[in-house]
């Protein structure tokens, strides 16, 4: 059955540390591979995505991801946090349009 | 010049009635979708929509029903609301395709009494 997990509910970290989000997926192809960002009261906007080739992919606002097929995994890093990062994050896989699945999401807190 | 827009933002109302969410998008994108996240964060798929094919989501109510008068268009229809329908429901367009990225609008938060 095609699934995501985000294995952590709620992170917590300081300003100007790194961060690493996880996300695994259980899929019968290598899917294509997104990252979402939601900030209160707003919809998600797209942060990065992995279709093929180079499985390091950059996004916006210095976050990246790494696809490692090995592990069916897509985790998203970023090395310095900003207060203005704290939101919920959500792993997104599917082949197909209306075959989009999300992850539960990660709540990011960042302390002063 | 908001890409994906939905109204109300926020919509409080009694068990039993009929409701509306309207959606519209300037992207030019093909495909529109509902999603439903509940308390717990959780989004889920309700249906996906393009000129050609309306896939619907099998654990969806027939409740629901969503309306598309033009492209740029996709309402949601809910009759006889129930408890459990309270969330926030969210719109999104992109290009046909499940590589395409989604964009979002901001929600509209249902809250049944």
């Amino acid at each position: 059955a095609q699934s995501v997990t985000q294995p952590d509910i709620h992170i917590t970290v300081s300003e100007g540390a790194s961060l690493e989000l996880r996300c695994n997926y259980s899929y019968g192809a290598t899917p294509y591979l997104f990252w979402y960002v939601q900030s209160p009261g707003q919809g998600l906007q797209l942060l990065l995505k992995y279709f093929s080739g180079d499985t390091l992919v950059q996004g916006i606002k210095g976050f990246e991801a790494e696809f490692k097929r090995s592990q069916s995994s897509f985790n998203l890093r970023k090395p310095s946090v900003h207060w203005s990062d704290a939101a919920e994050y959500f792993c997104a896989v599917g082949r197909d349009s209306n075959d989009m699945r999300f992850g539960a999401g990660t709540r990011l807190t960042v302390k002063p | 010049d908001t890409a994906v827009s939905q109204t109300p933002k926020y919509l409080v109302t009694q068990m039993g009635n009929d409701k509306s969410i309207k959606c519209e998008q300037n992207l030019g994108h093909d495909t529109m979708y509902w999603y439903k996240q509940d308390s717990k964060k959780f989004l889920k798929i309700m249906f996906s929509y393009n000129n050609k094919e309306l896939i619907i989501n099998e654990t969806v109510p027939n409740r629901f029903s969503p309306k598309s008068p033009d492209k740029a268009h996709l309402n949601l229809h809910i009759n006889s609301l129930e408890l459990g329908d309270s969330a926030v429901y969210f719109c999104a367009s992109s290009h046909l395709g499940g590589n395409q990225p989604q964009h979002f609008g901001d929600g509209t938060r249902l809250s049944i009494l």
